[in-house]
């Protein structure tokens, strides 16, 4: 499967728990983007990484959500201390980037996560 | 604020019509559109993408008119199917490459 991969798929939390999001992207894809998806609305941009670098990370909540995309293995969305309002599905989406020789500005989605605080 | 406004919120289409979703955006620096469709529990797919050099691209049924001194876009579904039955959204980046999403076009194609 060469396209972007989320899991797990579904995750169900309690108030106050963890949550860990995990986002492969793309072989040869080098940026990752996060979005959040509430019931009934559009996607919302929270952060965007490179390797090893967060570029943006505007619209992430300043507290509780932290993201990283380290050398080796998957990019994580770590939400700490859940809250019901938490609730949503959580896509990953990755881009060639600039200088692969890609189409920099082409985002492919991964399946999401949709979390579950109860 | 960077935004991008998407109308209609919902449309019904008989089968073999055409479908039409309007986008507006405000920043003049975008110069990327991509349309996205999601079917439930799945996540958006990329369907056709224009940028602001042409004002019209077509992928077979998938046309993109772009009209840049009016600021707007928009997704023309000819011959509508039911299986195209989806959400649409609009997209467009931000500095740094990241989208900003409409709200979403929910397309019901009744056979």
């Amino acid at each position: 499967n060469a396209g972007v991969m989320q899991n797990p798929r579904h995750l169900v939390r309690r108030r106050g728990q963890e949550a860990r999001l995990r986002c492969s992207p793309m072989k040869g894809h080098s940026h990752v983007y996060w979005y959040r998806q509430l019931p009934e609305e559009g996607l919302k941009f929270m952060v965007y990484l490179q390797k090893e670098n967060i570029i943006d990370e505007s619209g992430m909540p300043k507290e509780r959500f932290s993201a990283e995309f380290p050398k080796e293995g998957p990019s994580i969305l770590r939400i700490q201390q859940v809250v019901r309002g938490d609730s949503a599905a959580y896509f990953c989406a990755s881009s060639p980037g600039i200088n692969s020789g890609g189409r920099p500005y082409e985002q492919y989605f991964g399946p999401g996560t949709r979390l579950t605080v109860t | 604020q960077q935004q991008v406004k998407q109308s209609p919120q919902s449309l019904i289409v008989q089968k073999g019509g055409i479908s039409i979703i309007n986008c507006a955006y405000e920043n003049t620096a975008f110069d990327y559109f991509p349309w996205y469709q999601q079917f439930p529990g799945k996540g958006p797919a990329l369907l056709i993408a224009i940028r602001p050099d042409v004002s019209e691209k077509k992928e077979g049924r998938f046309t993109i008119s772009f009209n840049k001194s009016a600021k707007q876009f928009s997704l023309h579904i000819m011959d509508s199917q039911p299986g195209d039955s989806a959400t649409y959204f609009c997209a467009a980046p931000r500095v740094g490459t990241a989208l900003i999403f409409g709200k979403g076009t929910t397309l019901s194609v009744s056979s």
